[in-house]
């Protein structure tokens, strides 16, 4: 597609839940990245995938986050067990592998744990 | 440890003057600056960069200044308009870097009044 695509755009959930967040990323775009942003904050990174490497998962704030990434493309990110401080907009990004084009965000999910 | 602060949360600013949103890095290793702009339910869009090789990168409006030694950057957006009104967010890379990952500051909230 033309941008990065994210779904859902919004996602209510009980605390103690588990929740599946999707990007497509544009296509040809090896890198693809997870932030989050909670309210009133920056970007914290989470997660970060090139081509077929080894993730860099040292954002990830406990055990109860993991992402996949197939290939080139589709990424989930997945909470176990909802806590109400996972309460945040979720970004993907994705870039080319090299240059300096910097990132294209999809436009979120914004994830509401009750 | 943040790498990329911008320690001003929020600025206010006439409609038609100058508005100077700053941002100071640690890392001397990064070596090429990213300005994002982000409306509210939006993700963070891409608004101008400079290489460290620079001292000035002007686009239109907008207009990055880069000072090495003092590990600064600014982002001038002259005239202000009120549909300038966002968080603007600075990020910086080192190009050796695979995949331009980026480190963001914390982010700037700009309000342009009429």
């Amino acid at each position: 597609g033309a941008g990065v695509s994210q779904s859902p755009s919004n996602k209510v959930t009980e605390k103690g839940k588990d929740v599946e967040l999707r990007c497509d990323p544009i296509s040809g775009h090896t890198a693809l990245y997870w932030y989050r942003q909670r309210l009133g904050q920056g970007l914290e990174f989470l997660i970060y995938f090139q081509g077929n490497s080894a993730p860099d998962k040292s954002g990830l704030p406990s055990d109860r986050f993991s992402a996949e990434r197939t290939g080139e493309s589709v990424s989930t990110l997945t909470i176990q067990r909802t806590q109400q401080e996972d309460s945040a907009v979720y970004l993907c990004a994705s870039s080319p592998p090299w240059g300096t084009s910097g990132y294209t965000f999809g436009s979120g999910t914004r994830l509401t744990v009750v | 440890d943040q790498q990329v602060k911008q320690n001003s949360p929020s600025l206010s600013v006439q409609e038609g003057r100058i508005s100077i949103l700053n941002c100071d890095y640690t890392n001397s290793m990064f070596d090429y600056f990213l300005w994002y702009k982000k409306y509210p339910a939006e993700g963070p869009t891409f608004l101008i960069s400079i290489s460290s090789i620079k001292d000035k990168n002007e686009d239109g409006r907008f207009t990055v200044f880069l000072n090495k030694s003092a590990k600064h950057l600014s982002l001038h957006i002259v005239p202000s308009q009120p549909g300038d009104s966002a968080v603007y967010f600075c990020a910086a890379s080192a190009v050796y870097n695979a995949g331009n990952m980026l480190t963001f500051g914390g982010g700037t909230r700009l309000m342009v009044k009429p």
